[in-house]
């Protein structure tokens, strides 16, 4: 079975501009969270998708949004881009949402957001 | 919110030796806790994990034991290797996953030959 990818692997952007960020799940996996992993703050959650519908947000303003297909491939956008969004940016999936069972969640190699 | 902290930020063990790492949670609703796994450059890979159910889970060399009265659980590699030398996280998430998975800072475990 094929891992979580995503595209792209790097990307080099200025300040102010917006950037989309791609997800594949594993196969059959419904749920994508996303991750901010910077050397400061670690990893910090973004936000969980599950069957097209964001679920759980983190404590990230509102330049940061995602979305989910119904294939449950789940892109992230952010605008007006600023030097501290600067970070590797992981998505990971699980077979079905978190709750009480606390599913195992699988990470992409990440995209490497540089902005100048 | 959940908070994790994680000890030591940097270990260092001489290979065959076993090494420890602890966390301590503060949501008393958590109930699954991850150890993940990240070597330079490569994404966070899970090796273990437990749930509030158990209080201990081994495989093969490396093990996880969880105390919830005091909120804290800990991984134990034996016998190290030297390819166990990377960035180790655990991580905590409560029943409603309101928050996502919230990570402790990360410990960087060196295996001296």
């Amino acid at each position: 079975k094929a891992g979580v990818t995503q595209t792209p692997r790097y990307l080099i952007k200025t300040r102010g501009q917006q950037v989309t960020l791609s997800c594949s799940p594993i196969s059959g996996h419904r749920s994508v969270s996303w991750y901010q992993q910077t050397p400061g703050q670690g990893l910090q959650f973004l936000f969980e998708y599950f069957s097209e519908t964001q679920r759980n947000k983190g404590n990230f303003p509102g330049r940061f949004s995602g979305r989910q297909f119904s294939n449950s491939r789940s892109e992230m956008n952010v605008s007006t881009l600023e030097l501290g969004d600067s970070a590797l940016y992981l998505c990971a999936s699980s077979l079905v949402a978190g709750g009480p069972s606390g599913n195992e969640q699988f990470f992409g190699p990440g995209t490497r957001l540089t902005v100048l | 919110g959940e908070n994790v902290e994680q000890h030591p930020s940097t270990l260092s063990v001489q290979e065959g030796d076993s090494a420890v790492i602890k966390c301590t949670y503060s949501d008393s609703a958590s109930n699954y806790f991850p150890w993940y796994k990240q070597e330079l450059g490569k994404r966070p890979q899970l090796i273990i994990d437990i749930r509030s159910n158990v209080g201990e889970k081994k495989d093969q060399r490396i093990a996880v034991t969880l105390n919830k009265t005091a909120k804290h659980f800990s991984l134990h590699i034996t016998e190290t290797q030297p390819e166990d030398s990377a960035v180790y996280f655990c991580a905590a998430i409560s029943g409603g996953g309101a928050d996502g998975l919230t990570f402790g800072k990360g410990t960087h475990l060196i295996i001296q030959p």
